[in-house]
């Protein structure tokens, strides 16, 4: 059980701001959100996670609601590059292992 | 940082082999972790090791299927008398102990099973 909930795919513009959604309403206080990314043919990349505070990095920024039941990974002008399925996944200090689902499928269009 | 190295890329094997697969993670990490992946859904937790000690292993790793971490480096992933039902992509990952940190993946091992 992935325990996070994401729409199953996503279109965008090249050069236009993307915003993917992830619910995760049952997250306890412990764990982190996490944000992979995959590309066809190759392992998944970390992209960015947070706990509480909204994070920003290099590949991206992460928006973290208040309540942390849901969160947004922001990438600030997507590049046909950026195409790819995006993963959210709560990840507990404790926890030994990442619970993938089956993420959202991020088209870009030139 | 040269990431994690899974060797080999592509692996065709007959059914009723048995195959070895290696992971060489992020030097300075010391949980290492598989999964598996089939085509459209997203990769499945196997096993995962903090230095050599193998401290969890999912369901889905059968009897035949067996990880190692001797020195707490690299790991290797045999599968014994495989069957067509393990072609997939397996993957592995490393991560430093603390909590929350994230995870490195490489570009798996691919394995046909005819």
């Amino acid at each position: 059980d992935a325990k996070t909930t994401q729409p199953n795919s996503m279109e965008s513009n090249e050069e236009e701001p993307v915003h993917l959604p992830c619910n995760h309403s049952t997250i306890s206080g412990t764990d982190y959100i996490h944000w992979y990314r995959q590309l066809p043919s190759q392992g998944p990349e970390y992209v960015i996670h947070g706990l509480t505070s909204n994070v920003n990095n290099r590949m991206a920024s992460l928006a973290i609601a208040e309540d942390r039941k849901s969160s947004t990974l922001i990438l600030h002008r997507a590049t046909l590059r950026d195409a790819a399925v995006y993963y959210c996944i709560r990840y507990g200090g404790s926890q030994g292992n990442l619970i993938f689902g089956k993420g959202t499928k991020l088209s870009v269009k030139p | 940082d040269t990431g994690v190295s899974q060797d080999p890329r592509h692996k065709i094997t007959k059914r009723g082999q048995n195959v070895t697969f290696r992971c060489d993670p992020i030097s300075e990490h010391n949980r290492l972790y598989w999964y598996r992946q089939t085509l459209g859904q997203g990769p499945e937790f196997l096993t995962y090791f903090q230095n050599e000690a193998q401290l969890e292993k999912s369901r889905l790793l059968s009897d035949r299927f067996s990880a190692e971490r001797p020195k707490g480096s690299f790991s290797t992933l045999e599968i014994q008398r495989t069957e067509q039902g393990d072609s997939a992509m397996y993957l592995c990952a490393s991560s430093l102990r603390r909590a929350g940190s994230p995870l490195h993946f490489g570009n798996g091992t691919r394995l046909t099973v005819t």
